[in-house]
């Protein structure tokens, strides 16, 4: 069974960048697509875009001039970094795996606040 | 792309039928049969109940079935065990690979 595990910083200060990283175990990271979702404190939650295991990437655009991910198959993660972020961007953030999908497999998620 | 409608909370009986609607639009929703649910107990990661529209992932319960009208899509929950309280969201294909959520629905059993 797939298992997804968020890490970084849980505290980013405004004007900085967020760098998260997904590990990945007991499965491969190729040939999936690999989301990333945060959930505001409010609860209501954002697809963030999405990266395949050939390092294709798509974003939303609203995020878009912002947000950057990338995959490294050699140590199974996928990389999420989100920069010039503001108290908005205060959120539980997960990465997610895509088999049938959308959003079949999820990490734990990581509490990350933009605060000075 | 805004945010799928959500009814804020339904509840139930335990043993009574509960059904949580998704209003969308015919750009997302009504456009493709790629409508997921996913349930979030407190402080743990969203669960997917339903994947395109009627399929349940395997180990998810019968009791959870998924549907579709037009604009909006449904998650209906039989046979309500206490089990079953928690955040439910839908998510929906958008076009120009774009994924949607919905506002987010609190169950309550009675």
């Amino acid at each position: 069974q797939v298992q997804l595990q968020e890490s970084g910083p849980g505290l980013v200060k405004p004007s900085g960048t967020l760098s998260l990283t997904c590990g990945v175990s007991g499965g491969p990271i190729n040939g999936y697509y690999w989301s990333w979702i945060r959930q505001f404190p409010g609860k209501g939650l954002e697809w963030i875009g999405y990266i395949y295991s050939s390092g294709t990437a798509h974003y939303t655009p609203s995020l878009k001039s912002r947000v950057t991910m990338s995959v490294d198959t050699s140590k199974n993660e996928v990389s999420l970094i989100l920069t010039s972020v503001s108290a908005a961007d205060t959120a539980i953030y997960y990465c997610a795996r895509d088999v049938t999908g959308p959003f079949d497999n999820w990490g734990q998620g990581t509490l990350v606040t933009v605060s000075s | 792309q805004s945010a799928l409608t959500q009814p804020a909370s339904v509840s139930g009986s335990p043993g009574q039928s509960i059904t949580i609607s998704c209003i969308g639009t015919s750009s997302d929703v009504g456009s493709y049969n790629l409508v997921a649910w996913y349930q979030q107990h407190p402080g743990k990661a969203p669960k997917m109940m339903i994947y395109e529209v009627t399929k349940r992932p395997s180990g998810v319960s019968n009791r959870f079935s998924g549907s579709k009208s037009g604009n909006t899509a449904s998650l209906t929950i039989s046979g309500l065990q206490a089990e079953d309280e928690a955040d439910y969201y839908c998510a929906s294909y958008a076009g120009s690979i774009i994924y949607v959520f919905g506002t987010g629905t609190k169950v309550t059993v009675l």
